[in-house]
């Protein structure tokens, strides 16, 4: 079991810059979720999917980030324009219904610097 | 608006003693509480659960406790091990909707 597998794992850019970040659940999980960690915050829920279809997105910060899952095994979270408070660690996660949150495997991160 | 709170954002403790992490909430609808455990370049993992149905769960070396009147749970570490050092996060949910997080605590033990 390969866990979850985010890209990259670091991503520098420049304010303005359209940035995409990678995530790819484990297997047979029908939940994904993509949070955002910041030391002031914690870690903060942006959206989750079940079964590749947004249940809620309430935290997802402005019409400047999008999230997709076009299939089970693939979701993409995208910050267009990107700027420096976007700076933080995005971690995705994935589970599985009936254990939803005992069983809840975060991936490594990406973190995410914009100049 | 934060409904979970870890007020503290460090601990240090002397490997053998007890580590003792303290979490508040504000949403009295929380009725699921959990604590995740961090390492640096690593993403959170399940450590311990509690319902709210109970007021202690204990697991090896880890304890729990939750007093719903407070409003208030605390993970105590029992004793504490140099590998228990990383980033804990206290986490809530009710009725099985998503985890809401707190900031997170770094433990510090010293051998």
């Amino acid at each position: 079991d390969a866990g979850v597998i985010q890209s990259p794992r670091h991503e520098v850019t420049e304010m303005g810059q359209e940035v995409t970040l990678r995530c790819k659940p484990i297997s047979g999980h029908d939940y994904l979720f993509w949070y955002r960690q910041t030391m002031m915050r914690g870690l903060e829920l942006l959206i989750y999917f079940n079964n590749n279809v947004p249940i809620d997105d309430s935290g997802m910060p402005e019409d400047r980030f999008s999230a997709k899952m076009p299939n089970a095994s693939f979701s993409t979270l995208k910050i267009q324009p990107s700027e420096p408070r976007d700076s933080a660690v995005y971690f995705c996660a994935s589970t599985s219904t009936g254990r939803r949150y005992e069983k809840l495997f975060f991936g490594s991160g990406t973190q995410l610097s914009v100049l | 608006d934060q409904q979970v709170k870890q007020n503290s954002p460090s601990l240090s403790v002397q490997e053998g003693r007890i580590s003792i992490l303290n979490c508040d909430y504000t949403n009295s609808m929380f009725d699921y509480f959990l604590w995740y455990k961090k390492y640096p370049a690593e993403g959170p993992t399940f450590l311990i659960s509690i319902s709210s149905i109970k007021d202690k769960n204990e697991d090896g070396r880890f304890t729990v406790f939750l007093n719903k009147s407070a409003k208030h749970l605390s993970l105590h570490i029992v004793p504490s091990q140099p590998g228990d050092s990383a980033v804990y996060f206290c986490a809530a949910s009710k009725n099985g909707n998503k985890l809401v997080f707190g900031a997170g605590t770094i433990l510090r033990v010293k051998s």
